[in-house]
């Protein structure tokens, strides 16, 4: 069955220190989702992407994160620098169809620790 | 703005028992409701969803119906089993034409066997 990969699956850093997720979506999903989940709470979205497009990064923090989807199929996202508030759970998505009514299928996160 | 609020958990039931976990919503016009759920160790799964109002989703026994007039799809379940122990989450999306999901805080389930 196919599935959304990220890597790495645990991080720990530094503060003031840079980290980077990868997430290749399931073939063929055309949009991709990047979502936070600080301990305790539900995901909240940080960025959007139509293929290599972004549709929705009104929650990123753009003076330290980055998104990025190059050719439109696997994404990266980059924290430079790191700050304590930042120790979270990131979440990749991917669906297959640009409706709301779309199922989104959910890697198994980066769990991000900055010291 | 638009918001999902969830019972607050943890939630502890022994086997067999009848589950009822409450979610309200927020929202700006005619959202798609949705249950998702985190098994231990694991990523979201979705359980069931709903996109419009009356409509009943329906997944391994669990059922939530979407009620317009009190903005609510609450998730329950007639006899929970151990391997329903996980974290449930509550989300909407489509409002304003936005895909993005919307989520509650969640809330942990365990069962007692």
């Amino acid at each position: 069955e196919a599935e959304v990969a990220q890597s790495p699956r645990y991080k720990i850093t530094e503060k003031s220190q840079a980290v980077a997720f990868w997430c290749d979506p399931i073939s063929g999903h055309a949009t991709l989702y990047w979502y936070r989940q600080i301990l305790g709470q539900g995901p909240e979205l940080l960025v959007q992407f139509q293929d290599e497009s972004v549709v929705d990064d009104s929650q990123l923090p753009k003076d330290r994160f980055s998104a990025e989807r190059l050719k439109g199929v696997d994404s990266t996202l980059k924290i430079q620098p790191a700050e304590l508030g930042d120790s979270a759970m990131y979440l990749c998505a991917s669906s297959l169809e640009h409706s709301s009514y779309n199922e989104q299928f959910f890697g198994p996160g980066t769990r991000l620790t900055v010291l | 703005g638009n918001s999902v609020t969830q019972m607050e958990g943890p939630v502890t039931l022994s086997e067999e028992a009848f589950l009822t976990i409450n979610c309200t919503y927020t929202a700006t016009g005619y959202p798609s409701l949705f249950w998702y759920v985190q098994y231990p160790g694991e990523g979201l799964q979705l359980l069931l969803k709903a996109t419009k109002a009356d409509d009943k989703g329906s997944n391994k026994g669990f059922e939530a119906t979407y009620r317009k007039e009190t903005t609510s799809f609450h998730l329950e379940k007639g006899s929970v089993q151990v391997s329903d122990s996980a974290v449930y989450f509550c989300a909407l999306s489509g409002v304003q034409g936005a895909q993005k999901l919307v989520f509650g805080q969640g809330t942990r389930l365990t069962i007692n066997p």
